[in-house]
């Protein structure tokens, strides 16, 4: 069975800071990876996701995450946050037709 | 736009009641799925299903059944609701041609008292 690993649970940064939130899985073969946020009161929206070829794929709002095959690891970076990127960010994994598995997610928290 | 619309967005119950979650989605999508929400522990997998009135078991089934008897429409069931069900419930919809995204219903969260 697949599982996913956040490895932080909240992270408190100010506005311009970098940002990069691990994420690894664990499944031996082919996966498809992806991001998603929750906005404050919002529903769940795709943020990037990665299913083959250019293993750096950018997403929406000048996010971007890396696939590293080796280290099973998809993490979610931007070089600059914003105050309204406050937000859970979750990483997922489909491994194969059996749903998507979430990791418990990120409560990211932007200081102006 | 894909639309995922789940019946309703706070619903409080009595423990013992029979809690019917109704999820529409209008974009012919094939995948549908219930996850449920809880913080600390991320979203797990309830249930889903990939055709009409076909279901699978996800990470979590137990206490719950669903009923998917028409494609945009994937019902998610408690039997007999407890404390222990009190949660955020999301419904969601993907599609091969979508590249397996899924797109999420804004979510009903229920209380059991």
């Amino acid at each position: 069975a697949q599982s996913v690993s956040q490895h932080n649970h909240h992270v408190i940064l100010s506005e311009a800071a970098s940002l990069e939130l691990g994420c690894n899985y664990s499944y031996g073969g082919t996966v498809n990876l992806f991001w998603y946020v929750q906005y404050p009161g919002q529903h769940l929206q795709l943020l990037l996701k990665y299913f083959s070829g250019d293993p750096l794929v950018k997403g929406i709002k000048g996010f971007e995450a890396e696939f590293i095959k080796s280290k099973f690891s998809f993490n979610l970076r931007k070089p600059s946050v914003q105050w309204s990127d406050t937000a859970e960010y979750f990483c997922a994994v489909n491994a194969q037709t059996d749903g998507l598995t979430f990791g418990k997610g990120t409560h990211l928290i932007i200081q102006p | 736009d894909v639309k995922v619309t789940q019946s309703s967005r706070y619903l409080v119950k009595r423990t013992g009641e029979k809690v019917f979650l109704e999820c529409v989605q209008d974009m012919d999508h094939e995948n549908m799925f219930w996850y449920r929400q809880d913080p600390g522990l991320g979203l797990r997998l309830i249930y889903f299903s990939y055709d009409v009135k076909m279901k699978e078991k996800g990470d979590i089934p137990e206490g719950y059944s669903v009923s998917r008897e028409k494609k945009e429409r994937f019902s998610l069931i408690l039997e007999s609701a407890s404390t222990n069900q009190t949660s955020m419930y999301l419904c969601a919809s993907s599609s091969v041609d979508t590249g397996l995204s899924y797109t999420f219903g804004s979510g009903t969260r229920l209380t059991v008292v």
